[in-house]
């Protein structure tokens, strides 16, 4: 399996900064076939279902702020999230569908400062 | 609008066995991949597995660690996705969505619990 890796596993932030959440995995995520990064990132809010807020390691899925950023490539992933706001407080979870079985990172808790 | 609603979880003994659904509406069933995915409290998700569309012949793929004892199944004339779980353990205790997507997951049921304990 394709292990997934997350940092920090939580972050205290203020609002109105910027924050970076990286997401490692154990071997490329890049598709030479399609010259695309098979990496996704969630957004859960307590009590609710996860959200797609990125699929092919920077497209922004549709309604998606655009403060939400992702980059990387290979084996390294960031998402970054740009000026927080208190909506944004939440786990972040990115997901590896490069090979079956698609597998998670173990989350990022953003809370606030 | 998309709407996918789980049902069927609840408490069951080890080694017992459930049976959960997910109805689906606002689309075209037959044309989407649907996955189940779980997530234990306080866990990050695990994708237990797959039923392709109707083009790729309703084949399905599951995660190794439920290989065996779980089975993903369709209703494509109900619009309804399953879930049969035996055999289980505490450890499959969770939450178990249905979601919709290949490889990433644009829409999520809002979950049931399943409970595994004495």
């Amino acid at each position: 399996d394709i292990v997934m890796t997350q940092s920090p596993s939580s972050l205290a932030v203020s609002a109105g900064e910027t924050v970076t959440i990286n997401c490692k995995s154990s071997q490329s995520l890049f598709g030479s076939v399609r010259q695309k990064n098979y990496l996704a990132w969630y957004q859960q809010k307590p009590g609710q279902s996860p959200k797609l807020l990125i699929y092919l390691a920077s497209t922004r899925e549709s309604g998606v702020p655009d403060r939400f950023i992702g980059s990387g490539s290979g084996t390294d992933f960031t998402l970054t999230i740009s000026s927080v706001q208190a909506e944004d407080l939440a786990n972040y979870y990115c997901q590896q569908y490069y090979d079956t079985p698609w597998t998670f990172g173990g989350g990022t808790k953003l809370e606030l400062k | 609008e998309v709407k996918l609603l789980e049902s069927g979880g609840g408490l069951v003994q080890p080694g017992g066995s459930l049976r959960l659904s997910c109805a689906a509406s606002g689309f075209t069933f037959t044309d989407f991949y649907m996955s189940w995915i779980r997530q234990p409290p306080g866990k990050a998700p695990e994708w237990l597995g797959v039923i392709r569309n109707k083009a790729n012949g309703y084949t399905t793929e599951y995660n190794p660690s439920v290989k065996g004892r779980f089975t993903i199944s369709r209703d494509n004339t109900q619009n309804i996705l399953y879930l049969q779980m035996n055999t289980l353990r505490a450890e499959d205790t969770a939450i178990y969505y249905c979601a919709r997507g290949t490889q990433w997951f644009a829409y999520w049921g809002q979950g049931t619990l399943v409970t595994v304990s004495s």
